[in-house]
């Protein structure tokens, strides 16, 4: 129990493109999930948190115009990189969360290389 | 701000021996500490975790060890194998919610040498 899946698994994209990278519960409902960014050899960066139907709580200095976040449905977060630039190349994963007290043990995708030329 | 410390960056210890890796926090809020297991390219994996009103958890190799006056925790594996060769990552959150964020400690890889 308690899968997530992330996709695309991989992604290379031209600078100035806008890439979407999704995220699913597959297996619970997620009533919360998270995405962080981890740079090579560097410990996971809390981007932003996302409650399904509401607005995503971002992090201090995460752009929320760049990093777009959506939490449609209690299975799928989305997270769009806008006009991405090579600084954003980095290790996106997502976490997700039944969103019941003591249960949010991090439930994390498999992550998403994106490499921005 | 780093609200957990975690120690030593890296490490490499023999087939059989113990890895022990250190954490230290800062939040008293904190009361739920996860351990993860990432291996490249790959997403973090719950490895064990601990409340801080047990001293001691134990599954498998795996073992955590928690120190609540002295806000310190850590992890030993022992028996080590070179399959445990990964980066592992402390963390730190608070469960009274519902879908609180992790704080992680800043990893630790770990060689196991056969």
């Amino acid at each position: 129990g308690a899968v997530v899946s992330q996709h695309p698994s991989r992604v290379i994209c031209k600078s100035g493109t806008s890439v979407k990278i999704e995220c699913r519960s597959l297996d619970f409902q997620a009533t919360t999930m998270f995405w962080y960014r981890q740079f090579p050899k560097q410990s996971l960066m809390l981007m932003a948190t996302s409650n399904e139907g509401s607005k995503a709580t971002y992090e201090q200095g995460v752009e929320k115009d760049k990093f777009l976040i959506n939490h449609a449905s209690l299975t799928l977060s989305t997270l769009t990189v806008t006009s991405a630039h090579p600084e954003d190349s980095s290790f996106y994963i997502c976490s997700a969360s039944p969103g019941l007290a003591g249960a949010n043990v991090g439930f994390f995708g498999p992550g998403t290389r994106l490499t921005v030329l | 701000q780093q609200q957990v410390k975690q120690s030593p960056q890296s490490l490499i210890v023999q087939k059989g021996g113990i890895s022990i890796i250190n954490c230290a926090y800062e939040n008293t809020a904190f009361d739920y500490f996860p351990w993860y297991q990432q291996f490249p390219g790959k997403g973090p994996a719950l490895l064990i975790a601990i409340r801080p009103d047990v001293s001691e958890k134990k599954e498998g190799r795996f073992t955590i060890s928690f120190n609540k006056s002295a806000k310190q925790f850590s992890l030993h594996i022992m028996d080590s194998q070179p399959g445990d060769s990964a980066t592992y990552f402390c963390a730190a959150t608070t469960i009274k919610a519902a879908g609180n964020k992790l704080t992680f400690g800043g990893g630790t890889r770990v060689l196991v040498k056969p």
